[in-house]
């Protein structure tokens, strides 16, 4: 899996956007962005994934740079709970099974000040 | 979504003594399960691949006969830490995938191991 780098921490005005940068100049073509985040004493929770299209849902948006090798989360209007180590991760995705787990890094400790 | 359940949430044992760990994938079948652990203020470190029917596999420097992986169904995977010592405390998650979903890997909620 390529690497990734991110901030090890940012902090963010609640209801304010969160956006949290991740570089993965090392990308390859068929290698997904993803992200987790994890909350104190609790598993990573999925949070976007996205190949090269800008992707939205319910929690969160992700850019992607058209060269790929940079993304940005965007949480839109941050709350005290969304306090978590965020972390950026990039991997090939096989329709069976997922044959191995998953690389963390470092992450982001995101914190929302209120 | 996909939900992963993760039993006990914390233990306390004693040294010497064995501890077992299960995730269960709830609403989907698993063919294959992580298990990871993770330090305080420290990232998730792959320990094993836990695969149905088969070894499990083991990431360079876990020792598998102390961390015993069993995946005997295709929703249950079995973690135990055996002959615990208090440098075995740490936080142990386990991950699985469904194959046939879009959101990557689901987590169970974690386990908190404290040997005493």
């Amino acid at each position: 899996d390529a690497k990734t780098t991110q901030p090890p921490s940012m902090d963010c005005a609640e209801g304010r956007a969160a956006n949290l940068p991740c570089n993965h100049s090392t990308i390859s073509g068929n290698e997904y962005v993803y992200w987790y985040r994890q909350i104190h004493s609790q598993g990573p929770q999925y949070i976007i994934h996205g190949l090269k299209n800008n992707e939205t849902n319910e929690m969160a948006s992700l850019i992607i740079t058209e060269d790929r090798k940079s993304s940005t989360l965007i949480l839109p209007h941050a709350t005290l709970r969304d306090t978590a180590v965020y972390y950026c991760i990039v991997r090939v995705v096989t329709r069976r099974g997922g044959a191995d787990g998953l690389t963390f890094g470092k992450g982001t400790h995101l914190i929302i000040q209120p | 979504g996909a939900v992963v359940s993760q039993h006990p949430s914390r233990v306390i044992c004693k040294s010497g003594t064995s501890v077992k760990i299960e995730c269960r994938s709830l609403d989907f079948q698993a063919t294959t399960m992580f298990w990871y652990r993770q330090f305080p203020k420290k990232s998730l470190m792959l320990m094993a691949t836990s695969n149905e029917g088969s070894k499990a596999t083991y990431e360079q420097g876990v020792e598998k006969d102390k961390f015993l992986i069993n995946h005997a169904s295709l929703t249950l995977s079995t973690l135990t830490v055996t002959s615990a010592h208090p440098e075995d405390s740490s936080f142990y998650i386990c991950s699985a995938r469904d194959s046939y979903s879009n959101y990557g890997y689901t987590f169970g909620s974690g386990t908190r191991l404290t040997v005493v």
